[in-house]
């Protein structure tokens, strides 16, 4: 357990649906990450919020819509997914400003759109 | 920007020892981190070394840098089943403070 977690575990979706991830952390950190992991390639930074306040876009395309009401809980609201957007969906924290900032993830969401 | 490569595929014999090797790019790296990821689970913490520093230990964990070349090891003594897993290897960029990760490095233990 590293005080991340997150729901859905797995999702399967159509291409017109509308879903939404949760990603609720327990450690008191400050900044929120969604991660984006798909096969055989790198880990992909995707949103990044401080004190709930968005401070990275990494070039998401506009189907992915992250909601940060709070220091403790996050969101990824999906909709007209594509299928290459199938992946694992990790959440992590990680207490904001200077220090070696470790990074804390959840267990990820299995996402498979058809 | 940053690049950090690792190689993808690692077996070893339980009891022997592991390395597993990371290079990166980005010299204004100021802290560079292990991570493991089981199987259906998200990114463990292993453990991380401050730039400024050559080597670090945690029990059965040796972290060795070399800032020269730009090369992250991690040793994993007496490597068990248990430690069959993804080894991601990130370094936090001194510009924009991301994160970067390597494509992982599968270590496969047999027993």
């Amino acid at each position: 357990e590293t005080g991340v977690t997150q729901t859905p575990r797995h999702l399967v979706m159509g291409m017109t649906n509308k879903k939404s991830l949760k990603c609720e952390q327990h450690l008191g950190h400050n900044a929120m990450y969604w991660y984006k992991q798909s096969a055989k390639k790198p880990l992909e930074l995707m949103f990044v919020y401080n004190f709930k306040e968005q401070t990275e876009n990494n070039s998401v395309p506009s189907r992915f819509s992250p909601e940060c009401p709070n220091s403790s809980h996050l969101f990824l609201h999906l909709h007209t997914l594509q299928p290459e957007d199938s992946a694992l969906y990790l959440c992590a924290s990680s207490p904001a400003g200077g220090g070696a900032n470790e990074q804390f993830f959840g267990p990820g969401t299995r996402l498979t759109v058809l | 920007g940053e690049d950090v490569e690792q190689s993808l595929f690692l077996s070893v014999r339980e009891g022997d020892s592991s390395v597993i090797n990371c290079t990166y790019t980005d010299s204004s790296s100021t802290y560079l981190y292990w991570y493991k990821q089981e199987p259906g689970a998200g990114l463990q913490l292993l453990t991380y070394i401050f730039s400024n520093m050559d080597m670090k230990q945690d029990q059965r964990l040796t972290v060795l840098l070399n800032k020269k070349d730009k090369h992250l090891s991690l040793r994993i003594a007496d490597t068990q089943t248990g430690d069959s897993a993804i080894y991601f290897c990130a370094g936090r960029s001194g510009n924009t403070g991301k994160l970067i990760f390597g494509q992982g490095t599968t270590l496969q233990v047999k027993p």
